[in-house]
């Protein structure tokens, strides 16, 4: 079993719509999560940082984090064609800055938002 | 503009020569730069944390002959891929934590003949 588990998609979706992507992870240690955005053949770039259980807004993303589930979700408000790209979610057991630490990525999620 | 910068951003080489990329903070000091490689619709897998003027620590199943890490300075790391067969071919990324956040570079492909 995968540490994080994320569904390749690809996600389709129409412009406006409202976005979930979702990750599941099994070690508990985990306590920082993130999500990156992926545009293709480009690296990540961070979008949303979160450290405890419950949501984070940043604009039209939402991060939630439910750690008695080991479930983590962004969700995307009245998405744009700008947002199609590839979304990664990644998890640490400590500070993502710190380090001497690592972070372990999910495959990332493939999004298309279409006209 | 970016933080990090990769160089080159993509490489094409026949097999059994060896590669080097550059990942380079720009007007920033990083003692502390990551590696990581990602295959096509899998996720970035760390390779090795490279810390400015001391050895790169690997992560497991990651030859540390084959991939040579160098932090030489506080703005440069290398990573050489030494003789490379086409299964290296890859996707490598480098990303640095720079005033406690961490920049990710733009990647670079590698593809060997």
């Amino acid at each position: 079993q995968k540490e994080v588990e994320q569904d390749p998609g690809p996600l389709s979706v129409p412009e406006g719509a409202i976005v979930s992507l979702n990750c599941t992870y099994s070690n508990s240690a985990f306590q920082y999560f993130m999500w990156y955005r992926q545009y293709s053949r480009k690296g990540p770039e961070l979008l949303m940082y979160t450290y405890s259980s419950g949501n984070k807004e940043d604009g039209r993303f939402t991060a939630q984090v439910d750690k008695s589930s080991k479930y983590i979700s962004l969700f995307i408000r009245d998405s744009q064609p700008s947002d199609s790209a590839t979304y990664l979610c990644a998890m640490s057991a400590r500070a993502p800055t710190g380090g001497g630490n690592k972070l372990t990525f999910g495959t990332g999620t493939q999004l298309k938002v279409e006209l | 503009g970016a933080v990090v910068s990769q160089h080159p951003s993509r490489v094409i080489c026949k097999s059994g020569t060896s590669v080097k990329i550059e990942c380079r903070s720009l007007d920033f000091q990083a003692t502390t730069m990551f590696w990581y490689r990602q295959f096509p619709k899998q996720s970035l897998m760390l390779m090795a944390t490279s810390n400015e003027g001391s050895k790169a620590t690997y992560e497991q199943g990651v030859e540390k002959d084959k991939f040579l890490i160098n932090h030489a300075s506080l703005t440069l790391s290398t990573l050489t891929v030494t003789s490379a067969h086409p299964e290296d071919s890859s996707f490598y990324i480098c990303s640095a934590i720079i005033a406690g956040e961490l920049f990710f570079g733009e990647g670079s492909r590698l593809t060997v003949l």
